[in-house]
Parts: structure tokens; sequence; C-alpha cells
């Protein structure tokens, strides 16, 4: 079965960098992901797809402190230089036959 | 590129309602559709899936039977045609578009459950 791993926190200082993990299940390992970010009080909006060489492609106007990598059956998330307005719900998705599916979303706090 | 949802609002357990996202995107009829919902303090949910040509659709198993996925191209919209709703529907629902399928979202439609 299809399922996207993620922890349900996170918290880093402002200034610094946060890793953020997406695990795809056993059998799904090579699957490529996308990352979302919602805002406090916001609709979605979507920041990269992160396939399984750890290639990127990120939306319209992402900033680049925002990149991505992957190691297995683990994608990635990075945000560098971090700001109060990084603080926000981070969800993974992913594209399955007959089917889409997200992670449960991490929250992220900047300190 | 914008997306509006317009129909959301009241209604009661087993009622019916009709969601409805306005793309200004000229080339909304390259793009894949989709629902995604998200219930209160919750994650999001996958719904809907519809293909460019609107052939191709896909349903989570939580609303297959219940929910109906359409597009119109010419007029730049599709739609979610919601029957049978239950009190576990209420959720805020986006509309998304994309090459893959999500690279643009709406703010949200309201859906309430309730008798």
């Amino acid at each position: 079965q299809l399922l996207l791993t993620q922890s349900p926190s996170a918290s880093a200082s402002l200034g610094a960098s946060v890793n953020l993990t997406c695990t795809l299940s056993s059998g799904h390992t090579t699957y490529a992901i996308a990352w979302h970010q919602q805002q406090p009080e916001k609709g979605p909006r979507y920041l990269m797809k992160v396939d399984d060489s750890g290639r990127y492609w990120k939306g319209d106007g992402v900033p680049d402190r925002f990149s991505g990598s992957s190691s297995g059956a683990d994608r990635y998330l990075i945000i560098s230089s971090l700001q109060s307005d990084d603080e926000a719900d981070y969800y993974c998705q992913t594209w399955g036959a007959g089917s889409r599916l997200f992670g449960g979303g991490t929250s992220l706090t900047v300190l | 590129v914008q997306l509006v949802e317009s129909g959301g609002g009241l209604v009661q357990p087993g009622g019916s309602l009709r969601l409805s996202c306005g793309v200004s995107e000229s080339t909304f009829s390259k793009f894949e559709a989709n629902w995604v919902r998200q219930a209160p303090g919750k994650g999001l949910q996958w719904l809907s899936h519809i293909g460019s040509s609107g052939k191709t659709k896909y349903y989570s198993d939580s609303v297959k039977g219940r929910f109906t996925t359409s597009r119109e191209n010419a007029q730049r919209s599709f739609y979610l045609q919601m029957n049978t709703l239950t009190v576990d529907d209420t959720a805020i629902y986006y509309c998304a578009i994309g090459n893959l399928g999500f690279e643009y979202w709406g703010q949200g439609a309201l859906v309430i459950v309730s008798a």
C-alpha cells in the first residue's frame, strides 16, 4: 500500500536551516513526490516536485531558500535562512495508480 | 493563475451540494484538476482527479459513489457534485490544477454539514 510518512512537528531557529522528511512506503520507494506549504489560515501552495534522483523542480515564485533532495525512500524539503513566515504546515504528496495521496503533514515552528 | 471556488455552504445530512472552480488560465484545458479537502484541525485529503479531456476520473475510497467530478474546458471550470453528505464531510474544499495536478490552488470553499 502506498503511504507517505511525515513527522508531525519540527522546529528550528530564525536564520537556521531545516530538513523536512517524507518517507515512501516499501515497494514505492522510486516515486516522485511534491511538497506543498500551508501557512496559517491560508490555502496550500505548491513548492516543488522531487524525484528519486534528488532532482527538483520548483513552482512559480518559490524562493531560492527552498530546495529538495532524495535518499532511498526519503524525500527532503530543505529550507535555509529560515524566516518567520516559513512557519507553516508542510505536506508531501504523490501520484499513485488511479489515486493521489498526501502525507499527514509536518508543522514547522520557527523559534 | 487564479482559481476561485464557489458553491460552499450549510447543508443538512443526506443533502447535496455542487462546488465549482473557475480558472483564469487560458490553457486550463491542458491541465489535470483535483479536489482536496481539509477537515477542521486536520491535514489535506485528496478526493478526486479529472484528466485534461475529462475522460479520466479517479476518486478516493471515502467519496467514491457519492461524489462526481466533471469539467467544462470552454468555460474554464470544473466541478464536484457531492451527494449523500454526512457530518464527516464538513471541511474546507480546495480545487487545484496543473500539469501535475497541484501546481495552482484555490482559496477554499467551506462546506458545513449539520442538522
